[in-house]
């Protein structure tokens, strides 16, 4: 299964709201995950199902979609969220990452 | 508080090996599958390889890059994981970053990452 993401940069002000897309070559029912990874650091977990949200990570986060198409929505973006952002299918082997969305200030 | 540590990345000669580790703690390392996640410079997040949880028999899984060459493997009883990498190319050049596994109906999101090892493979 091929995850691709888009755009790959997403120019936006701080307190906008951010829109990232997740498409799956094949329908992977709700078997998606969000990361999220910040400037020399390791990703970290945001969504699980395509829409659980991880432990401690706030409601600005959400997630939606299944099957072929998935979103994640930053609601009003705060300078920390700023960072690279991919999904991740577990609907089968092998698993696979997205190619990620760079969120940057504009 | 769950923490993931690695250890052994380094410089190497193309087709020699290397062996790395992932020390756990915080948790119940035999319950949880462990996997090894790639990220080589500049580029994504590639999946590498997992090994199931003692509920599953310990059982793996290798994306086809690294199957034959990769052998991923555990030792509950010092609550580690271990990767060792025959036969390296430059491309398997990255970061490896060691994840603690979720399991789903068939597959695995990953909850809680380390902070990786550097493994650099050149002549």
């Amino acid at each position: 299964i091929v995850m691709t993401q888009s755009p790959a940069t997403l120019s936006v002000s701080p307190g906008e709201r951010a829109t990232l897309s997740c498409r799956a070559s094949q329908s992977i029912r709700s078997s998606l995950a969000w990361y999220q990874q910040e400037p020399g650091q390791a990703p970290r977990l945001l969504i699980y199902d395509a829409s659980t949200r991880a432990t401690d990570i706030p409601a600005r986060f959400s997630g939606s979609g299944s099957g072929t198409e998935f979103t994640l929505t930053i609601s009003s973006l705060q300078s920390e969220d700023f960072a690279i952002y991919y999904c991740q299918h577990y609907h089968n082997w092998p698993l696979s990452f997205g190619g990620g969305t760079k969120v940057e200030s504009k | 508080e769950v923490h993931l540590v690695e250890s052994g990345g380094g410089l190497v000669q193309p087709g020699r090996s290397l062996r790395l580790s992932c020390s756990a703690s915080g948790f119940a390392f035999g319950a949880y599958a462990v996997t090894w996640v790639r990220q080589a410079p500049g580029k994504g997040l590639e999946w590498v390889a997992l090994i199931r949880g003692n509920a599953y028999s310990r059982t793996t899984e290798y994306a086809a890059s690294v199957k034959g060459r990769f052998t991923i493997s555990r030792d509950d009883s010092k609550s580690s994981a271990y990767l060792q990498m025959d036969s390296l190319k430059t491309e398997d050049t990255a970061v490896y970053y060691c994840v603690r596994g979720i399991p789903d109906v068939i597959g695995y999101f990953f909850d809680n990452w380390g902070q990786g090892t550097l493994v650099t493979v050149s002549s």
